[in-house]
């Protein structure tokens, strides 16, 4: 257990919809960072907050958009879904920077 | 930009031998860090090991060392006894090091790895 919480570990959805993917860090970590994993497009990061702010973005959707809470737990936010968002959502934290980042078990996400 | 290149789709070995995966990275950093994560079919994804750039003397962890030519810009694994527990997707990952820079990591497109009995 890496002490990253995702929630919920599935997700059914149609198309057009928004849905929200949560994330608990392990405890005392203060940067969260989302990655993608899709069968075409690999393990790819979206953004990383630190500390309450958004320190990076990468290949995030407009249509994406997250944040992080006092409490350090972070959203994603995903709309007007579409199939090819089908993919497997993964949190990740780590307590400072340049440490290794401990992954969640990841939200599996399916729009049909 | 960082790249990450893994050549190896697929590999098979037998339980209690040994395997080597390659991966090889491009960057102008000199200081940077590489890792390698397994992804089970769990899905989760865990550390196996890492490597900073600015260390010569490579990474160890029981049944995982790495072999890190930092000039050649190779970063390979190698899995002693191999056991069924380690059949796995295996990620060789690299991140920047630096004040100021986001620590976010870039994967290669992953090695499948079979343990046969």
């Amino acid at each position: 257990d890496s002490g990253v919480t995702q929630t919920p570990k599935h997700l059914i959805t149609a198309t057009g919809q928004r849905v929200t993917l949560r994330c608990s860090p392990r405890s005392g970590d203060l940067s969260v960072y989302w990655y993608q994993q899709s069968l075409d497009q690999g393990l790819q990061f979206l953004i990383q907050y630190y500390n309450g702010e958004e320190r990076a973005k990468g290949n995030i959707l407009e249509r994406f958009s997250a944040q992080q809470f006092p409490d350090l737990h972070s959203e994603l936010n995903l709309s007007s879904l579409e199939l090819g968002d089908s993919a497997l959502y993964f949190c990740a934290s780590s307590a400072r920077w340049n440490t290794e980042a401990f992954f969640g078990q990841g939200t599996r996400l399916t729009v049909v | 930009a960082q790249t990450v290149t893994q050549s190896q789709p697929e590999m098979s070995v037998q339980e209690a031998e040994t395997v080597t995966l390659s991966c090889t990275y491009d960057t102008s950093e000199n200081n940077y860090y590489l890792f390698w994560y397994k992804q089970p079919p769990s899905r989760q994804m865990i550390l196996v090991i890492r490597q900073e750039a600015y260390k010569q003397q490579n990474a160890t962890e029981n049944r995982f060392s790495v072999n890190f030519q930092k000039a050649a810009k190779s970063f390979s694994l190698k899995i002693s006894d191999s056991q069924l527990g380690d059949t796995a997707m295996y990620f060789c990952a690299f991140m920047k090091h630096g004040g100021g820079a986001t620590n976010k990591l870039i994967f290669g497109t992953g090695t499948l790895l079979a343990v046969q009995p």
